[in-house]
């Protein structure tokens, strides 16, 4: 089965940069999706298809999916922004949904 | 305002069967692909079935399959998951989650709040 690996945490400071790493055979070759989750409540979908941000979404929050690795990156980080971060793939060879195992970003 | 209410989690024992619900609001339900995502106490995502918006095709998780049965009723718009065999293993907030498109190649763009099975 298709499996996304996530480092299991990321810390940094308010107002530097974080970076996500989603790793997966070949997924260059898939549409990557990015959710954040706080504690207590619900996913939220932050980064669409690689790269695009959703209605709502702040323009700190890019993606980036290219050399074997999918990216999320977050500019200027906020305390906000502490929370857990997925990756998410369609597998077409199984068809299936599948998450990365999450990251969770420690804002310092 | 779209939006997703699950019902119907409950606490029960190992071997018991259970149906959740998901009403859509806002929105044709029967338009999107539509999904069951859980999250065991203090773990990570997991999908547990989706079905297509045109054509009402499914998919199961490996975890699931034979076991759990995902069914639409578009008149009442509303999403089900019947769940059979219910093992410890399948404790977990039950989450229902609206696709962005009528095909599974696009994120998960509504997400209900989540309705607790919990099996001992």
């Amino acid at each position: 089965s298709y499996v996304l690996t996530q480092p299991p945490s990321v810390s940094v400071a308010p107002g530097e940069t974080a970076g996500i790493s989603c790793g997966g055979n070949s997924i260059g070759t898939k549409s990557v999706h990015w959710y954040q989750q706080k504690p207590g409540q619900a996913p939220v979908l932050v980064i669409s298809y690689d790269d695009n941000r959703p209605s709502g979404v702040p323009d700190r929050f890019s993606g980036s999916n290219s050399g074997g690795t999918a990216t999320l990156t977050i500019s200027r980080v906020e305390a906000g922004d502490e929370a857990d971060y997925y990756c998410q793939v369609w597998d077409f060879g199984s068809d299936h949904y599948v998450f990365g195992t999450g990251t969770r970003v420690t804002v310092l | 305002e779209v939006q997703l209410l699950e019902s119907g989690g409950d606490s029960l024992q190992s071997g018991g069967s259970l149906r959740l619900s998901c009403a859509a609001s806002g929105f044709r339900l029967s338009t999107y692909v539509m999904n069951w995502v859980r999250q065991a106490p203090g773990k990570g995502l997991e999908w547990v079935s989706g079905i297509s918006g045109r054509g009402g095709t499914t998919y199961y998780a490996d975890s699931v399959k034979g076991r759990f049965t995902i069914s639409r009723d578009d008149s009442k718009n509303t999403l089900y998951l019947h769940m059979n065999d219910l093992r410890g293993e399948d404790t977990a907030l039950y989450y229902c989650a609206k696709t962005r498109s009528y095909s599974f190649d696009y994120g998960l763009d509504v997400w209900g709040q989540g309705t607790t099975v919990t099996v001992s």
